[in-house]
């Protein structure tokens, strides 16, 4: 089965700082894999995926991360934080299969003046 | 702008009674899922379904929880009677399904049922 772990509920920066939202998984099969950004009462919008390809996935409002198949970790990263980055941040998987995504409990990011 | 909504976005009722909410997926999706998020699980999947048929739904009490597809353009979340811990956030979200995508899904912006 699989599964995803983020290392974190809470994770604090300071304007301008380096953003790091720790997020590893377990899977059977090479996984797919995401990050979802929930800014508050509202859905989940995709920031990013890996898919196949290049480890290094870029996505919008500056996000990036990195698929390490070694480490069974896909983290992401921001270099500089911005106030409006201030939201929940949410890693899934999926293999590479017909199964639905499966979400990790979630990291909420502040992001301090 | 293509997006998957939800009706309704709140919703407030008492133990006992029958709740619908309804999900209207982005056109050509096939694939549509049901998630729960409260702040202790997270993000649950109850159900989901491809082509209109339910694939999975373990994820929901089969004893008042059912999930339809009446026609490709809705489905539906219905809990009959609801209970206090019910209480969540409920989102709809859809998916191409195309093989290779990873079941991408692409959220609604939830209906936030309270039950008292």
């Amino acid at each position: 089965a699989q599964s995803v772990t983020q290392l974190g509920s809470h994770v604090s920066v300071s304007e301008g700082a380096l953003v790091l939202l720790r997020c590893n998984y377990s899977s059977s099969v090479p996984p797919y894999l995401f990050w979802y950004v929930q800014y508050p009462n509202q859905g989940l919008q995709l920031l990013l995926k890996y898919t196949t390809g290049a480890t290094l996935v870029k996505g919008i409002n500056g996000f990036e991360a990195e698929f390490k198949k070694s480490e069974t970790s896909f983290h992401l990263t921001k270099p500089s934080a911005h106030m409006s980055d201030a939201a929940e941040y949410f890693c899934a998987v999926s293999p590479s299969g017909n199964t639905p995504l499966v979400f990790g409990k979630g990291t909420r990011l502040s992001v301090i003046a | 702008d293509a997006r998957v909504t939800q009706t309704p976005r709140d919703k407030v009722t008492e133990m006992g009674q029958e709740v619908t909410m309804r999900c209207q997926p982005i056109l050509g999706h096939n694939t549509v899922f049901w998630y729960r998020q409260t702040m202790m699980q997270g993000l649950e999947l109850l159900a989901y379904f491809r082509n209109r048929a339910p694939l999975d739904d373990s994820g929901m009490p089969k004893d008042r929880f059912s999930a339809e597809m009446p026609d490709a353009t809705l489905a539906t979340l219905k809990i009959q009677p609801s209970e206090p811990r019910d209480s969540a956030v409920y989102f709809c979200a859809s998916g191409s399904g195309q093989v290779g995508v990873g079941h991408e899904a692409f959220f609604g912006q939830g209906t936030r049922l309270t039950v008292v």
